[in-house]
């Protein structure tokens, strides 16, 4: 049973425009949510995180967004620009021990 | 300050052979964790360790072993591998920070 997910396998976005990654999540003890990003050949790097206090974190072109009532938070990338184009990983840590759960993950491409 | 380090970065194996992967870091972190990674399943913990000397199971930890005997290394084990073992591997290690993950092993099992 994924506690996290992320329905969307892959998305395309045109260069300059917003890209928005999806990720639902089932637990409601989670406290805390993080975005990891993964080029190929590498291992991921963390991006961006929110905690359950805030609807919102910002950080230069990247924003999350935590809808707690409908257990679903986003990332926004405005603008888009191909060095982006990686694995983009959604993930909390379990409030059971001191591991963390991941999304399956979603492959953005952004095309020049 | 090379952060997470895993040897070896490919591996092709035969069924029934074992090796261990290596995972080593360089910050001090008390937790690490091993992770596979396959196509549509994100990241799958197969153990981890919260300290020296301390090793817990994963969500998939079945046919690995572990060892955490300096707390600078972490290392994973497969005693008798199995085409299923086909994956990529990453170490992770934090403190009260989120993962720092190495870049992986890649390990194909025929």
């Amino acid at each position: 049973d994924q506690q996290v997910k992320q329905n969307s396998p892959s998305l395309s976005v045109q260069e300059g425009r917003i890209s928005i990654l999806n990720c639902d999540y089932t637990n409601s003890m989670f406290d805390y949510f993080l975005w990891y990003k993964k080029y190929p050949a590498e291992g991921p790097t963390f991006l961006i995180s929110i905690s359950s206090i805030k609807d919102k974190n910002e950080d230069g072109r990247f924003t999350v967004f935590l809808n707690k009532s409908a257990k679903h938070l986003s990332l926004h990338i405005v603008p888009s620009q191909p060095g982006d184009s990686a694995v983009y990983f959604c993930a909390a840590p379990s409030p059971y021990g001191q591991n963390f759960v991941f999304g399956p993950g979603t492959r953005l491409s952004v095309l020049p | 300050n090379a952060g997470v380090t895993q040897t070896p970065k490919f591996r092709v194996l035969k069924t029934g052979q074992s090796m261990t992967l290596l995972c080593a870091q360089d910050m001090n972190h008390e937790y690490m964790y091993w992770y596979r990674q396959d196509p549509g399943m994100g990241l799958r913990l197969i153990h981890y360790s919260v300290g020296e000397g301390t090793t817990a199971k994963g969500e998939v930890p079945d046919g690995y072993n572990v060892s955490r005997l300096k707390k600078q290394n972490f290392l994973l084990g497969l005693e008798s591998a199995a085409p299923s073992q086909t994956s990529v591997y990453f170490c992770a290690s934090r403190n009260n920070s989120p993962l720092h993950f190495g870049n992986g092993t890649r390990l194909t099992v025929t």
